[in-house]
């Protein structure tokens, strides 16, 4: 009953290469999230999508983008990967709603920089 | 923009002892708060949230958690906990709009 399905499970790519993230959601909800955490870190919000606005956070680097062809996916492109990007990937997804957010996450990507 | 932080980065319990979780928010006004939890493997997910009302919160589990406005806290507590109770948990406020700000998470390691 996976709601947000983040694939792969463990992505390894190398230092420079291009590499995407992919992330889709049954929930048929407005937003969608992408986090960044590090080990014993807090989740790091990297950027987010209502419906298809795009809203990028002051100090996410120019290295990644992302897209949202649908409501159901979104992509995390990461386009020339350094050793310090190496962390799990988080998806979530919300409703808007009135006195805060509730977020469903997916279960992560972990990236590996060689 | 608020902001969360969790002064204990990892704790140490055996099974039945009574668990309490500091979390303290940086903002006066109107305040949600969550405790999200992210066992071994699996994704984080929601334990309790706090909008308005009573400020003893219970959620899943068995955890509560007590907002207390004059001392900006929302500590989790559960009085006894299992050793599946072994997880990472993390405070979290609205960061933004659409957003949540996550504290830096602690760890909780229940021994058998």
């Amino acid at each position: 009953d996976a709601m947000v399905i983040q694939n792969p499970r463990y992505q390894v790519t190398q230092f420079g290469k291009p590499v995407t993230l992919s992330c889709s959601q049954t929930l048929n909800h407005n937003v969608m999230y992408w986090y960044q955490q590090k080990s014993s870190q807090a989740p790091k919000l990297l950027f987010h999508y209502y419906d298809k606005d795009f809203n990028n956070e002051a100090d996410t680097p120019d290295n990644f983008q992302s897209r949202r062809p649908n409501t159901s996916f979104c992509f995390l492109d990461i386009r020339s990967p350094g050793l310090g990007d190496a962390a799990m990937y988080l998806c979530a997804t919300s409703i808007p709603g009135a006195g805060g957010e509730k977020l469903f996450f997916g279960s992560g990507t972990q990236l590996s920089v060689l | 923009a608020q902001s969360v932080s969790q002064h204990n980065h990892h704790v140490i319990l055996s099974e039945a002892a009574s668990l309490e979780l500091g979390c303290n928010y940086s903002y006066g006004g109107t305040v949600n708060l969550f405790w999200y939890v992210q066992y071994p493997g699996q994704h984080l997910q929601l334990l309790l949230k706090y909008f308005s009302g009573d400020p003893l919160v219970k959620g899943i589990k068995g955890f509560e958690a007590e907002f207390i406005k004059s001392k900006f806290s929302f500590n989790l507590r559960k009085p006894s906990v299992q050793w599946s109770d072994t997880a990472e948990y993390f405070c979290a406020v609205p960061g933004g709009t659409r957003q949540l700000t996550f504290g830096s998470g602690t760890q909780l390691t229940v021994l058998p």
